[in-house]
C-alpha cells in the first residue's frame, strides 16, 4: 500500500534554481528516506531522516522533517540539469513490518 | 553503479516463454528484495529473502518465481506471463533486513508480447 506522496508530480525549474519537493504520509514512520532514479534506471539512495531528526543536509540537499504534520520536504540548491530526475520518498512504518514503501515520485526537469 | 547488477538489461518475451532474470550484488548483504515498476504507479515490493529465506511474499501470482541459491544472487523466473507484466523489474540489497538503507541495481527493462 502507499505511503509516502510527493507532491508536485512533475517539476520544471532553470538551471540554478532550487527545486522543493514534498512528501506526506500517513502512519507513524521508523525513518524516511529520498532516492533518485534517472530514467528507466535503478534507484540511488540520497539521505535517510530518523524520526527523532527534524533536518539533515548532504552538499547541495537538505531535508526536513516534520513529525507533526506527517510530512518531509527535500530541498536542492543551485540545481543542475544533472538533477534532471525522478526523486522518491520512502519510509519504513514505526512498529511494523521493516519494509521500504515508496510513493510515486516527483519528476524534477532542470532546463539548462 | 552501486555493486548490484543485474542481468539481462532488456527482456522481450512472449506469454508463453520461460525466462529468469538475475541479480547480483557485490556489497556482502544479508538481505535482497525483487521491485516491480510500472507506468505511474508506486514502486511494489514483491518478494524479500533475508539469509538466503524468503520473508516476504507480497501477494506475487505464481507466475513470478524467486529463488535465492545464496545471500550474493537472487534469481526471479517467470512463466506464462501477461502484458501487464511489462515493468522495469529491480533489485535491491541492505545489510540486514530492518530499518537500513537498500542499494539499488540498474534494472530489467521487461516487457511482455
Amino acid at each position: 500500500s502507499q505511503q509516502g506522496e510527493e507532491d508536485p508530480q512533475a517539476l520544471s525549474i532553470q538551471e540554478g534554481e532550487n527545486a522543493t519537493m514534498n512528501c506526506s504520509y500517513k502512519t507513524s514512520i521508523n525513518n524516511l528516506q529520498w532516492y533518485r532514479q534517472n530514467s528507466g534506471r535503478g534507484l540511488v539512495h540520497l539521505i535517510l531522516i530518523r524520526s527523532n531528526e527534524r533536518e539533515k543536509h548532504s552538499g547541495r540537499l537538505r531535508v526536513t522533517l516534520d513529525t507533526s504534520k506527517k510530512s518531509s520536504s527535500l530541498l536542492i540548491t543551485a540545481s543542475r540539469a544533472a538533477d534532471t530526475a525522478s526523486y522518491f520518498c520512502a519510509t519504513v512504518t514505526q512498529g511494523g513490518s521493516e519494509k521500504l514503501v515508496f510513493g510515486k515520485g516527483t519528476k524534477l526537469t532542470v532546463n539548462p | 553503479e552501486t555493486g548490484v547488477t543485474q542481468t539481462p538489461r532488456h527482456l522481450v518475451m512472449g506469454m508463453t516463454n520461460k525466462k529468469s532474470l538475475k541479480c547480483e550484488q557485490h556489497l556482502g548483504h544479508n538481505a535482497m528484495y525483487w521491485y516491480k515498476q510500472s507506468a505511474k504507479k508506486p514502486l511494489e515490493l514483491m518478494f524479500v529473502y533475508s539469509l538466503e529465506e524468503r520473508v516476504e511474499n507480497n501477494s506475487v501470482p505464481s507466475r513470478f518465481s524467486p529463488e535465492c541459491p545464496n545471500s550474493s544472487h537472487l534469481f526471479l523466473h517467470l512463466h506464462t506471463l501477461q502484458p501487464e507484466d511489462s515493468a522495469l523489474y529491480l533489485c535491491a540489497s541492505s545489510q540486514d533486513l530492518g530499518v537500513t538503507t537498500q542499494y539499488f541495481g540498474p534494472g530489467t527493462r521487461l516487457t511482455v508480447l
